[in-house]
């Protein structure tokens, strides 16, 4: 069974500071990896996915992430955060072969001036 | 990019009454749609997979009897929360594949908050 931990429930960061959000999974496996963002009573809207290929991965708003197979990490990350980025995040992992996404708990992310 | 919407947005109800949420894919078909429900704070928990034309695929622990599921056409899946308690208020969320076939990319609904009174 596959699983996907995210370790910082809440992460508080000033305006134009850099930010990483850690993700790390279990999957005996390939994967396929994801990073969504949820707004405040909102639906989850895709940051960013692994699939193949590259391992750094460049998604909307600015945001990357890296997937590092040996430590089994797919660390979202983003050089200057701005007060708009406060919001939900949670990292996905969907095993080959099947159709279900398995969601970590969440990071909240709090952008203070 | 793909649009799925979901309706109502928010819905109060009182507790043995029965709520509907719709969830519609806008600009392509959906042979699978995927219901989830998020509690405070918590992470999205997957309930059950809508399979157009078929019997839904509920997760272990779901109680199919009470959330029924219907995916009457390839842009409509509906579920109906039957003889809602306080326990079921929650955000549920439904989302569907892009691409026929497809689960790599998944769009999500803007989700229902339920409020069983």
């Amino acid at each position: 069974a596959q699983s996907v931990t995210q370790l910082d429930s809440q992460v508080p960061v000033f305006e134009e500071a850099p930010v990483e959000l850690r993700c790390n999974y279990s999957s005996s496996v390939s994967v396929y990896l994801f990073w969504y963002v949820q707004y405040p009573n909102q639906g989850l809207q895709l940051l960013l996915k692994y699939l193949s290929g590259s391992t750094l991965v460049k998604g909307i708003n600015g945001f990357e992430a890296e997937f590092n197979k040996s430590q089994t990490s797919f660390h979202l990350r983003k050089p200057s955060v701005h007060i708009s980025d406060t919001a939900e995040y949670f990292c996905a992992i969907l095993t080959g072969g099947g159709n279900k996404l398995t969601f970590g708990t969440g990071t909240q992310l709090k952008v203070e001036l | 990019g793909a649009v799925v919407s979901q309706h109502p947005s928010r819905v109060i109800c009182k507790s043995g009454t029965s709520v509907k949420i719709e969830c519609r894919s806008l600009d392509f078909q959906a042979t699978t749609m995927f219901w989830y429900r998020q509690f405070p704070k918590q992470s999205l928990m997957l309930m059950a997979t809508s399979n157009e034309g078929s019997k839904a695929t509920y997760e272990q622990g779901v109680e199919k009897d009470k959330f029924l599921i219907n995916h009457a056409s390839l842009t409509l899946s509906t579920l109906t929360v039957t003889s809602a308690h306080p326990e079921d208020s929650s955000f549920y969320i439904c989302s569907a594949p892009g691409l026929a076939g497809s689960t790599d990319t998944q769009y999500f609904g803007p989700g229902t908050r339920l409020t069983v009174l």
